[in-house]
């Protein structure tokens, strides 16, 4: 099993519409929690941490289900500018060493 | 200073050639990454600095690679003998030692090896 594991997708959704991406963790010991997002051929950049609590920034919203082991989050109102892959980081260990999930494409479409 | 450099932006080399890159990280930064990506994936972890000791280092990486971080600021990352399957793009993250806060990356390297 995958440390981080993501639905690849792609996801092909509407302007306008919301959709949710989940991503699973195997490691218990896993401390913090991020979002990154990724357009073609750039580098990942942070699109938001992940708190226990949840937290959301403007259209995004970010859960951490430590039960579960999962984090998701949820874009409402999409954009055509949100078209990217997004990216599910896990830091674990004393090492703070950051696993990365495979991505989740989204295309918003007019 | 405003962010992760990274030296080559791009590299093309031949088969069993081999190549060096370098990344200056944040410069209050003791934590360092390299990733290597290839299209449609996502970041694939190398190995990892705190300070300058390499902590980690993926079983992935064959003896082929090696990376330093000599004074505990830039980093290189070595490809000796490279081959085509190395095509791909190497992107350096650095992070602080405090708290949980994310890495930040840089622009990153694309190899392609001919």
């Amino acid at each position: 099993r995958k440390e981080v594991e993501q639905d690849p997708g792609p996801f092909n959704v509407p302007e306008g519409a919301t959709v949710a991406f989940n991503c699973t963790y195997s490691n218990s010991a896993s401390q913090s929690f991020f979002w990154y997002r990724q357009d073609c051929r750039k580098e990942p950049k942070l699109l938001m941490s992940v708190y226990s609590s949840g937290n959301e920034d403007g259209r995004f919203t970010a859960q951490l289900n430590r039960a579960s082991q999962y984090i998701s989050l949820l874009i409402r109102d999409s954009k055509l500018s949100d078209s990217a892959t997004y990216l599910c980081v896990v830091n674990i260990g004393n090492n703070r060493k950051l696993i990365w999930g495979l991505g989740t494409s989204l295309a918003v479409n007019p | 200073d405003t962010g992760v450099s990274q030296d080559p932006r791009h590299k093309i080399t031949k088969r069993g050639q081999n190549v060096t890159f370098r990344c200056d990280p944040i410069s209050e930064h003791n934590r360092l990454y390299w990733y290597r990506q290839t299209l449609g994936q996502g970041p694939e972890f190398l190995t990892y600095f705190q300070n300058e000791a390499q902590l980690e280092k993926s079983r992935l990486l064959s003896d082929r690679f090696s990376a330093e971080r000599p004074k505990g600021s830039f980093s290189t990352l070595e490809i000796q003998r490279t081959e085509q399957g190395d095509s791909a793009m190497y992107l350096c993250a650095s992070s602080p030692i405090q708290g949980d806060t994310e890495a930040f990356f840089g622009q990153g390297t694309r190899l392609t090896v001919v």
